[in-house]
């Protein structure tokens, strides 16, 4: 099992959908928790932390999911310029396990 | 505000030659500074990162090495490229918080 794994897509939606991602990760222990926004042939950047009680920040919505082990992140009223891949990425808690383990990504592609 | 920039933004180099990309940052003093490779198909992978001026440390042995002779500074190189080496390497600073920011980015194709 992959350490962090999310479905590559492509995700398809017409303007103004409402779509969700979710992100699985393996190591239990894991204590932070991000989404970073890529756009084709850019660098990565952050979209957004992840915090244990949910968090919302515009029509972006994350939440974690603890018991089951992954962490979602919803975007309502899609706009053409949300299309880009969407980077799950979590940290562990203590020693080597703090390091940052990125997720391959999912695609958004949002059509008019 | 800080800034960090790298460069060359592409570059095609032939198998067996050397290669060199740099970035800097701006406006912050003493940053963890890391090296990313994104190849085609595979997530971000750590290649080096570094807590302050010499401090080196290598996630995954290979034919690439980093130096970070200043504050700001922080240097990828290699003395003979291979294919395998080609990618979207990335270069980034973090801020207390754990979030990471990112430099534009070196294409490199080895032919």
């Amino acid at each position: 099992r992959k350490e962090v794994e999310q479905d590559p897509g492509p995700f398809n939606v017409p303007e103004g959908a409402t779509v969700a991602f979710n992100c699985t990760y393996s190591n239990s222990a894991s204590q932070s928790f991000f989404w970073y926004r890529q756009d084709c042939r850019k660098e990565p950047k952050l979209l957004m932390s992840v915090y244990s009680s949910g968090n919302e920040d515009g029509r972006f919505t994350a939440q974690l999911n603890r018991a089951s082990q992954y962490i979602s992140l919803l975007i309502r009223d899609s706009k053409l310029s949300d299309s880009a891949t969407y980077l799950c990425v979590v940290r562990g808690n203590a020693g080597n396990n703090r390091k940052l383990i990125w997720g391959l990504g999912t695609s958004l592609a949002v059509n008019p | 505000s800080q800034t960090i920039h790298q460069w060359p933004a592409t570059l095609v180099q032939p198998v067996g030659s050397p290669l060199s990309l740099e970035c800097t940052v701006e406006g912050t003093s003493n940053p963890n500074l890391y090296w990313y490779r994104q190849a085609a198909g595979r997530g971000l992978q750590l290649l080096f990162y570094s807590v302050g001026i010499g401090q080196i440390s290598s996630e995954v042995p290979q034919n690439l090495s980093a130096s970070r002779p200043q504050d700001r500074q922080f240097i990828l190189s290699s003395k003979k490229l291979l294919l395998s080496d080609s990618g979207f390497y990335l270069c980034a600073w973090t801020s207390g918080f754990g979030e990471l920011f990112f430099g534009e980015g070196s294409r490199l194709t080895v032919l």
